[in-house]
């Protein structure tokens, strides 16, 4: 079973929809969780960190489920400037700043 | 304020060059990332620097890669022998201490004919 794991998509979502897509982690250690956002020939871009609470930012809401070892990504209100690709990135235990694994990441159109 | 600096942002070589990467980290951040990017394989760490000394090359595919960070602003990486499937986009990161924020730099997309 591979570390990360998404499902690449696309998701090919209307403007102003609600999308959420998943992603599984195989380390039940794992400390840390994010999403980065990486737009077309760019850099990836942290887009939030997820807490085992759930965190929202503006239309944005992430959430663990550290039973099912998977974290999740919700954008409310789609716009079109929200067409990217999301990695996962999860840290293992151990500390430092080392261990981070990328997901290949989910490929998110949408359209108007 | 300035970003992660790469150069250069493309590279094409043919198979047997040496490429060297340029990478210069956001001024006083500790720690520096090589990353590779690749549709098959997605995001793969390379190697990271803690205050310029490496801590993990694991992730260094091969002798033909090396890695230097001479001091705190400046890190290379370097291919020699150059292959085609060293073909990838090749990103430099960094961090400010233990912080997991990683900060990318726009990469170089790398292609060996």
């Amino acid at each position: 079973r591979k570390e990360v794991e998404q499902d690449p998509g696309p998701f090919n979502v209307p403007e102003g929809a609600t999308v959420a897509f998943n992603c599984t982690y195989s380390n039940s250690a794992s400390q840390s969780f994010f999403w980065y956002r990486q737009d077309c020939r760019k850099e990836p871009k942290l887009l939030m960190s997820v807490y085992s609470s759930g965190n929202e930012d503006g239309r944005f809401t992430a959430q663990l489920n550290r039973a099912s070892q998977y974290i999740s990504l919700l954008i409310r209100d789609s716009k079109l400037s929200d067409s990217a690709t999301y990695l996962c990135v999860v840290k293992k235990s151990g500390g430092g700043a080392d261990g981070l694994t990328f997901g290949k990441g989910t490929h998110l159109i949408i359209q108007p | 304020d300035a970003g992660v600096i790469q150069s250069p942002r493309h590279e094409v070589t043919e198979m047997g060059q040496e490429v060297t990467l340029r990478c210069k980290p956001i001024s006083g951040h500790d720690y520096l990332f090589w990353y590779r990017q690749t549709m098959m394989r997605g995001l793969e760490l390379l190697i990271y620097f803690n205050n310029n000394v490496p801590i993990d090359d694991s992730g260094m595919p091969e002798d033909r890669f090396s890695a230097k960070m001479p001091n705190a602003s400046f890190s290379t990486l370097k291919i020699q022998p150059s292959e085609p499937r060293d073909s990838a986009v090749y990103f430099c990161a960094s961090s400010p201490g233990h912080q997991e924020t990683q900060y990318f730099g726009p990469g170089t997309r790398l292609l060996v004919l």
